[in-house]
């Protein structure tokens, strides 16, 4: 029963350096989310999707870009990283509206 | 849209008293309500949650809230706490047929004194 898995738990990257999150749920739910939290700042959502094909803006999107190829998956991805993207990472599913959202473990990216 | 509010970044309590976490929301019509706790470097475990009905909801570990439409409030109350309650607590608002959105306060920390 693995539910939300994030990958990867723990990176590091230079200022300018891209990289992507993948987020992957076995739940076959509709609805996945990314959030990014900060100290003070509870979490702030990124980008969701209501479905496979779909994704949507949340409040803090500058800087980031998504895809939901499958529906299983939703990345996210930093075409060029910024110190002030270090944060952590959470990804998040939920299935009818309404249902539970179930996260995941967390990422934590440090932009030197 | 929908907006959280957690007044009480921090709240320190002792072993064995009651404690309250208040939380109010801001959305026009009936909202989906959620109660989560984050231990440190850990996800987010949820506690309990409100869509209908019953206006009081028990949830794991002892904790319960009530949801309170004229006062826009959900808060958070356990009746005596324990040393491993401390931890962060966020209270979080969805909309009930809108936008699929999950908004979050900005937590409230709690540290339990022996």
């Amino acid at each position: 029963n693995a539910g939300v898995t994030q990958t990867p738990k723990f990176r590091v990257l230079k200022t300018g350096q891209s990289m992507t999150l993948l987020c992957a749920q076995d739940m076959n739910h509709e609805y996945m989310y990314w959030y990014r939290q900060d100290p003070g700042m509870g979490l702030r959502l990124i980008h969701y999707s209501v479905g496979e094909g779909t994704t949507a803006k949340g409040e803090v999107p500058d800087g980031y870009n998504v895809s939901r190829l499958k529906k299983q998956n939703f990345l996210l991805g930093l075409e060029s990283a910024a110190p002030s993207q270090t944060s952590v990472y959470f990804c998040a599913s939920r299935g009818l509206p309404g249902n539970t959202i179930y996260f995941g473990e967390g990422s934590w990216l440090t932009v030197v | 849209a929908q907006s959280v509010t957690q007044p009480d970044i921090h709240i320190t309590v002792s072993e064995g008293a009651s404690l309250e976490l208040r939380c109010n929301y801001s959305y026009g019509a009936t909202p989906y309500l959620f109660w989560y706790v984050q231990s440190p470097g850990q996800g987010l475990q949820l506690l309990l949650k409100y869509f209908s009905g019953d206006t009081l909801v028990q949830g794991i570990k002892g904790f319960e809230a009530e949801f309170k439409r004229s006062q826009s409030s959900f808060n958070l109350r356990k009746p005596s706490v324990h040393w491993s309650d401390a931890a962060e607590y966020f209270c979080a608002v969805g909309a009930q047929g809108g936008s699929e959105k999950l908004v979050f306060g900005k937590g409230t920390k709690l540290t339990v004194n022996p």
